[in-house]
C-alpha cells in the first residue's frame, strides 16, 4: 500500500463550482499536510499546509485535515479555469529536519468556463 | 532570483547513452532532491541532499548516481539509461526546516527525457 493515495480523476467541472479533493494516508507519522498544485508542463508548486488537524483557509481554498480517519482534503470555491491543474498532496516524512516529502499520485482537474 | 533552474530541458537518448541532467539553486538552501514523474504514478523521490557534503538514496535510485557539487549544485547521472527511465525529472530545493519551520520544496521546470 502506497503511504499516500490520491484518485487520479480526470475531474472536470463548470466554472463556479465547488472542488473537493482528497488523499488518504497510511503512515500516522504524518503531522504537517501540504498541498501543491502543478500547471501542465511546469514544476509543482506550493498552494497551502496546514498541521495536524482541523481546517486552514486561504482565499478560494480551504485544507482540511482529519487525522482519526487519515483523510486530507482541499476545497475550492467559486472554481475558475485559472485552477485547471493537477493537485498533490505532499505530507512531510514526521521528524525530519529537511522535509523530505511523500507525494500523492496527483489528481488532474478541469475547470470549463 | 533564477529559483530552481534545470539543463537541459528536452533530452532523447538511445539505450546504453549516459548523461548527466543538471540542477542549479540560488536561494542558499541546503538540501536539494531529484524527483522523476511518471504518469498515474505522482512524483517519486530518487536521491536527495539533506545538506553539502551528503547524499542519500529515495525511493527508487537504481539506475542513478547523484553528485552535491556544491551548496548551489546537485546533479544526477544516469550510466546506461533504458527505456524505463523514459520520464519528467524534477530537482528541487528546501529550507532546513526546524521545528515549526517550513518544510516547502521549490522545484525547477523539469526535464523532458525519453530513451529509445
Amino acid at each position: 500500500q502506497k503511504e499516500v493515495e490520491q484518485d487520479p480523476g480526470p475531474l472536470s467541472v463548470p466554472e463556479g463550482a465547488i472542488v473537493s479533493l482528497n488523499c488518504t494516508y497510511s503512515n500516522s507519522a504524518f503531522q504537517y499536510f501540504m498541498w501543491y498544485r502543478q500547471y501542465s508542463r511546469k514544476g509543482p508548486e506550493l498552494l497551502m499546509y496546514t498541521y495536524s488537524s482541523g481546517n486552514k483557509e486561504d482565499g478560494r481554498f480551504t485544507a482540511q485535515v482529519d487525522k482519526s480517519s487519515k483523510y486530507i482534503s482541499l476545497f475550492i470555491r467559486d472554481s475558475q479555469p485559472s485552477d485547471s491543474a493537477t493537485y498533490l498532496c505532499a505530507p512531510p516524512v514526521g521528524g525530519t529536519s529537511y522535509g523530505k516529502l511523500t507525494f500523492g499520485q496527483g489528481t488532474i482537474l478541469t475547470v470549463h468556463p | 532570483n533564477a529559483g530552481v533552474t534545470q539543463t537541459p530541458k528536452f533530452q532523447v537518448l538511445k539505450t546504453g547513452q549516459s548523461m548527466t541532467l543538471q540542477c542549479a539553486q540560488d536561494m542558499n538552501h541546503n538540501s536539494m532532491y531529484w524527483y522523476r514523474q511518471d504518469p498515474g504514478m505522482g512524483l517519486r523521490l530518487i536521491y536527495y541532499s539533506a545538506s553539502e557534503g551528503t547524499t542519500d538514496k529515495g525511493e527508487v535510485p537504481n539506475g542513478y548516481n547523484v553528485s552535491r557539487l556544491n551548496k548551489r549544485e546537485f546533479s544526477l547521472r544516469l550510466e546506461s539509461a533504458a527505456p524505463s527511465q523514459t520520464s519528467v525529472y524534477f530537482c528541487a530545493s528546501s529550507e532546513v526546516a526546524g521545528v515549526g519551520g517550513s518544510y516547502e520544496q521549490y522545484f525547477g521546470p523539469g526535464t523532458r527525457l525519453t530513451v529509445t
